[in-house]
Formats: structure tokens, C-alpha cells, sequence
């Protein structure tokens, strides 16, 4: 069964630094994967996805994530951190792509930005 | 996602009463999909329906659970004879019709918290 790890649970960062949010997944085949962000009391919000092709993906909010098909990882990056980036970040996966089998999610890291 | 509507906000309910959650989807979607987030935990899928018909309900316990998505009327969550084990968020999300209507452009509902007592 395919199935998203997420190793950091909580990460504080100071305002204006680099982030970098880990996720692994594992599937014998390339799925297709996202990151979601959910703010206190909200909902989810789709921060950008992967489907195929550049493996370096552009998403909203000035974020992007990077696949590494040999590390089976799909990473969240921003060069610096705003303190309206405090929430929770999800990664999630689906398989087979472009069906109807829903999202699987990991279990989330939730950040903290410091002033 | 600020179209999926999803009601109540809070629910509290005691051990062994029924919960009732409703979702609204997006104007003209006719997926829906039901998650539920366990505290500290990622959201696990429970139920996929279409208009009047469950596709995929594999992530649902079999029991005192069961969801619904009439031709009319928002999609239904109900959970009979709750124990506290069932508190939780439930999110709703929905995806548009057609070709279109894959997992990869679902919109997501704020969820209803519900607490057992």
C-alpha cells in the first residue's frame, strides 16, 4: 500500500529564513503528489502538485517542491519565510494518477515562524 | 475552496446520540469526497461519492457510519451511536464533473469539528 512519511512533526523557523518541509513516499510507481497548507480553523489549500515532466515545481505563495524520483522524496521549499506561513503543511499522493482513488496524506508538520 | 460549505462548524454530541454533517460542494461539482483527521494526524480518507451513488466507500467503518449525496440537498455525513473515539474533524471536499472530475482538483470545506462528551 502506498504511503507518505512526513519525519518532522514541528519545525520553528525565524522570519526571513529558508525552510525546507520533508516528504517521502512509497509506491512502486512515480504517483502523482502534492502539499497542501491548512491555517487554524481552515480548511485545505492546494499549494502546488506534480504530475510529470520538471521535476522542480512552482506553486503559490512563493513556495516550490523539488521530486527526486531516486529519493522518492517530493520536498517543500521557500528562500524566506513569512510569519503568515505559520500553519499546517500536508504532502499527499494518489494513485493510479488521475483516478478516482482519493488522496492519501501524511501525518503533517506543523510550522512555527519566529519573529 | 472557499465554495465548499460545510455546516455545522462545531458539533457536540453525547456519547450514544447520532451526528449529522453536511457539505455543500462547489457549484456545479458532483464528487464528493468525506476525510477525517484524527488529532496530530494526516487526513484519512473515508467515503467517495457521485450524485446518488457511493463509488468508493472503502475508507468507512462498517459500522455506524454511512454517508449520502442526494440528486437535491448537500452530501450527509451521519454517524450513529457515537463514542468518543469518533472526535474529530471531518472535511468534505469536491471535484467537477466530467473529464475533469479527478482527485487532483478537489476543493476543500473549513470541516466540522466534532467532539463526544
Amino acid at each position: 500500500a502506498q504511503s507518505v512519511t512526513q519525519p518532522d512533526i514541528h519545525i520553528t523557523v525565524s522570519e526571513g529564513a529558508s525552510l525546507e518541509l520533508r516528504c517521502n513516499y512509497s509506491y512502486g510507481a512515480t504517483p502523482y503528489l502534492f502539499w497542501y497548507v491548512q491555517s487554524p480553523g481552515q480548511g485545505l489549500q492546494l499549494l502546488l502538485k506534480y504530475f510529470s515532466g520538471d521535476t522542480l515545481v512552482q506553486g503559490i505563495k512563493g513556495f516550490e517542491a523539488e521530486f527526486k524520483r531516486s529519493q522518492s522524496s517530493f520536498n517543500l521549499r521557500k528562500p524566506s519565510v513569512h510569519w503568515s506561513d505559520a500553519a499546517e503543511y500536508f504532502c499527499a499522493v494518489s494513485h493510479p494518477p488521475g483516478g478516482r482513488r482519493a488522496l492519501t496524506f501524511g501525518s503533517g508538520t506543523r510550522l512555527q515562524v519566529q519573529p | 475552496n472557499a465554495g465548499v460549505m460545510q455546516n455545522p462548524r462545531h458539533l457536540v454530541r453525547r456519547r450514544g446520540q447520532e451526528a449529522r454533517l453536511r457539505c455543500s460542494p462547489v457549484k456545479g461539482h458532483s464528487h464528493v469526497y468525506w476525510y477525517r483527521q484524527l488529532p496530530e494526524e494526516g487526513l484519512k480518507f473515508m467515503v467517495y461519492l457521485q450524485k446518488e451513488n457511493i463509488i468508493d466507500e472503502s475508507g468507512m467503518p462498517k459500522e455506524r457510519f454511512s454517508a449520502e449525496f442526494p440528486k437535491e440537498g448537500p452530501s450527509i455525513l451521519r454517524i450513529q451511536q457515537v463514542v468518543r473515539g469518533d472526535s474529530a474533524a471531518y472535511f468534505c471536499a469536491s471535484s467537477p464533473t466530467g473529464t475533469e472530475a479527478t482527485n487532483e482538483k478537489l476543493f476543500f470545506g473549513s470541516g466540522t469539528q466534532l467532539s463526544v462528551l
